[in-house]
């Protein structure tokens, strides 16, 4: 059974950077399969902020892409999103996902962790 | 980036009904759209794939159809656990975007 869980700081200040962790169980990260972060927010809905293959291989929302990174550390079965910079527009809750290639299905979830941007 | 626009926004049904939720995209998405439920405090959990593909456990109930820039999805007969939002999501093209939903309450 596939489990994703996400992990970080619930409170981030304005101008600093937000950092998730997505913990992979069940299954090996370097078997394949994409890895995806998404956001939701009472304002903006759901909203894809980018992939990352465990080779490495990235691709962000245009949307996100200058102030987002996203790496994987097989090692420790694990993905991570930081996004620079963020404003109080960047609190909602955080998802990590898996999707099988480059479908951008988004087959397993993991629980989400509410991240909001306050001083 | 291509819209995904929802309606209705809201619907009222009752157990045993048959509903029917419709999503319009922007511009073809070929037959890549999902569908996703979502209830309060929870993740979002695949329903329906590439528009009309039954995701492994979901109950036959469940049914989407469409093509190009119109789909839909179909509960034949509401369960008191079917009540909660429905999202769409187009798969066609970077960045994958999602409806705003649809909420199906009591």
């Amino acid at each position: 059974q596939v489990q994703l869980h996400e992990s970080g700081p619930g409170l981030v200040k304005p101008s600093e950077t937000l950092s998730l962790t997505c913990s992979v169980s069940g299954y090996s990260i370097t078997r394949g399969y994409y890895w995806d972060w998404i956001r939701q927010s009472p304002g903006r809905g759901l909203e894809w902020i980018g992939r990352i293959y465990h080779r490495g291989t990235t691709s962000y929302n245009p949307a996100f892409q200058s102030r987002v990174t996203i790496s994987v550390d097989t090692s420790k079965n694990q993905f991570s999103l930081k996004k620079t910079s963020v404003t109080a527009a960047d609190t909602a809750v955080y998802y990590c996902a898996r999707s099988p290639r480059e479908t951008g299905i988004f087959e397993y979830w993991g629980q989400g962790m509410l991240v909001t941007v306050s001083s | 980036d291509i819209q995904m626009t929802q309606s209705p926004s809201s619907l009222s049904a009752s157990v045993g009904d048959r509903v029917t939720l419709t999503c319009r995209a922007s511009q073809s998405s070929s037959n890549h759209v999902n569908w996703y439920q979502q209830k309060p405090g929870k993740a979002p959990d695949l329903l329906i794939y590439a528009a009309y593909h039954l995701q492994s456990g979901v109950p036959s109930r469940f049914s989407g159809s469409g093509s190009g820039t119109d789909f839909t999805l179909s509960i034949s007969s509401l369960e008191p656990e079917d009540f909660a939002t429905y999202y769409c999501q187009q798969s066609h093209d970077v960045p994958y975007t999602f409806g705003q939903g649809t909420k199906v309450e009591i």
